[in-house]
């Protein structure tokens, strides 16, 4: 299995406070990705890593922000959480790109986030 | 826009039986296509992948899956279903990891 971690694996909170859930990975890949899981809809992309301080939005960025100041680390912020980021998030990465007919992408075990 | 279409939320088949997981693409261009298994409390493990060539593919685990341009279909298929198998499965489709999409997965339980 790729060194993927991700933290809290658990989290409730309440609506208007801030959340950051991390991910930490000892593969030393140079990508890295954040997507949530809601049911009926499969896996959405919320934002993505291309290097340290390298991010991009993907389909589903309103409300999140991201930062990557180590390889190793990918975190992933709601400035104020609301209900409809109730969610299963999960990390996942990719060692060179994100060709995925050349490269593999490894996933996490996801963080299950509640916002009451 | 490309999208993924999962038509069976939920199947049940019996240990040992064949299994078929139906998946179905829209793409604009020859797609790439992917099949993910998702066991419960666990991240999603890449199964197979087919972006060129023979349209039979080979995975892991004892699944294949077979690319039809002409029904813009990629089933999952396993002759032979086992306990450990019960799982969820994703089809995906998009040549990169930024513009790929989910389908919304099919929950596969087997019966003793």
């Amino acid at each position: 299995d790729a060194g993927i971690t991700q933290s809290p694996r658990h989290k409730v909170t309440e609506t208007g406070t801030p959340v950051t859930l991390r991910c930490h990975q000892t593969e030393n890949h140079r990508y890295m990705y954040w997507y949530r899981q809601d049911p009926g809809h499969g896996l959405r992309l919320i934002h993505y890593s291309y290097g340290v301080k390298d991010t991009d939005k993907g389909e589903v960025s309103d409300g999140y922000s991201v930062s990557r100041s180590k390889t190793e680390d990918f975190l992933l912020t709601l400035e104020s959480a609301t209900s409809s980021q109730t969610s299963v998030y999960f990390c996942a990465i990719s060692e060179r790109g994100v060709n995925l007919a050349t490269d593999t992408q490894y996933f996490g075990p996801g963080t299950r986030l509640t916002v009451l | 826009a490309q999208s993924v279409t999962q038509p069976d939320i939920h199947i049940t088949v019996s240990e040992g039986a064949s299994l078929e997981l139906r998946c179905n693409y829209s793409y604009g261009a020859t797609p790439y296509l992917f099949w993910y298994v998702q066991s419960p409390g666990q991240g999603l493990q890449l199964l197979l992948k087919y972006f060129s060539g023979d349209t039979l593919v080979q995975g892991i685990k004892g699944f294949e899956a077979e690319f039809k341009r002409s029904q813009s279909s990629f089933n999952l298929r396993k002759p032979s279903v086992h306990w450990s198998d019960a799982a969820e499965y994703f089809c995906a489709v998009g040549a990169r990891a930024n513009d790929m999409r989910f389908g919304a997965g099919t929950r596969l339980t087997v019966k003793p």
